[in-house]
């Protein structure tokens, strides 16, 4: 699985769009891009994963350069509620996936 | 929605006492797994589970540990004989089919080894 490589803690003002860098330079052609977060301890939460495409849903944006070795989650209008421990996993086992320390995203208000 | 379940929410055990920490997965799910996460610490693989047997084991799933699907709905982990290094919170996921990494995770069981 590929290794992945995130700042430890962002600040982002409520209200604004929050952008999380992950950089994945060591990520195979058939390897997605996985966001999950954790919310003080409780079960990680699925947000959005990609190819090569950049990909939405209601959660999050997800932006993957062309050469596929970085990427970045948007959360187009963070809340409060979106304070939390941000994991960007890379991989293609259908089993596993394996956690780095993720970047801890503390929104203000 | 449909929720991935855990019981108990907090298991307090001595050294040495055999746990079972249980999992209802969501029912249409076919695969299987249980990380744990030490205070502070990220979360770890333990193992995932497919058609009724294990499909990868971490080095942390040693013989002190194992899984069961007693039956349709229940997911398993035992802990044979529990160490204090064995404290953490215990996470149960399940994924619906092989083509996306979407697990979805119950809230953990919170196990106190003193």
């Amino acid at each position: 699985d590929a290794k992945t490589t995130q700042p430890p803690s962002m600040d982002c003002a409520e209200g604004r769009a929050a952008n999380l860098p992950c950089n994945h330079s060591t990520i195979s052609g058939n390897e997605y891009v996985y966001w999950y977060r954790q919310i003080h301890s409780q079960g990680p939460q699925y947000i959005i994963h990609g190819l090569k495409n950049n990909e939405t849903n209601e959660m999050a944006s997800l932006i993957i350069t062309e050469d596929r070795k970085s990427s970045t989650l948007i959360l187009p209008h963070a809340t409060l509620r979106d304070t939390a421990v941000y994991y960007c996993i890379g991989g293609d086992s259908n089993y596993q996936l394996i956690w780095g320390a993720g970047t801890k995203l503390i929104i203000k208000p | 929605e449909p929720e991935v379940t855990q019981t108990p929410s907090h298991q307090v055990t001595q050294m040495g006492q055999e746990v079972i920490l249980r999992c209802v997965p969501i029912s249409n799910h076919l695969y299987f797994y249980w990380y744990r996460q030490i205070l502070g610490q990220k979360v770890e693989f333990l193992v995932s589970f497919y058609n009724n047997e294990i499909s990868e084991k971490s080095e942390i799933f040693d013989d002190q540990f194992s899984v069961e699907r007693p039956d349709g709905s229940n997911f398993t982990l035992k802990i044979r004989s529990t160490k204090l290094e064995d404290s953490a919170m215990y996470f149960c996921a399940s994924m619906q089919r092989e083509v996306t990494y979407e697990q979805y995770f119950g809230p953990g069981t919170r196990l106190t080894v003193t």
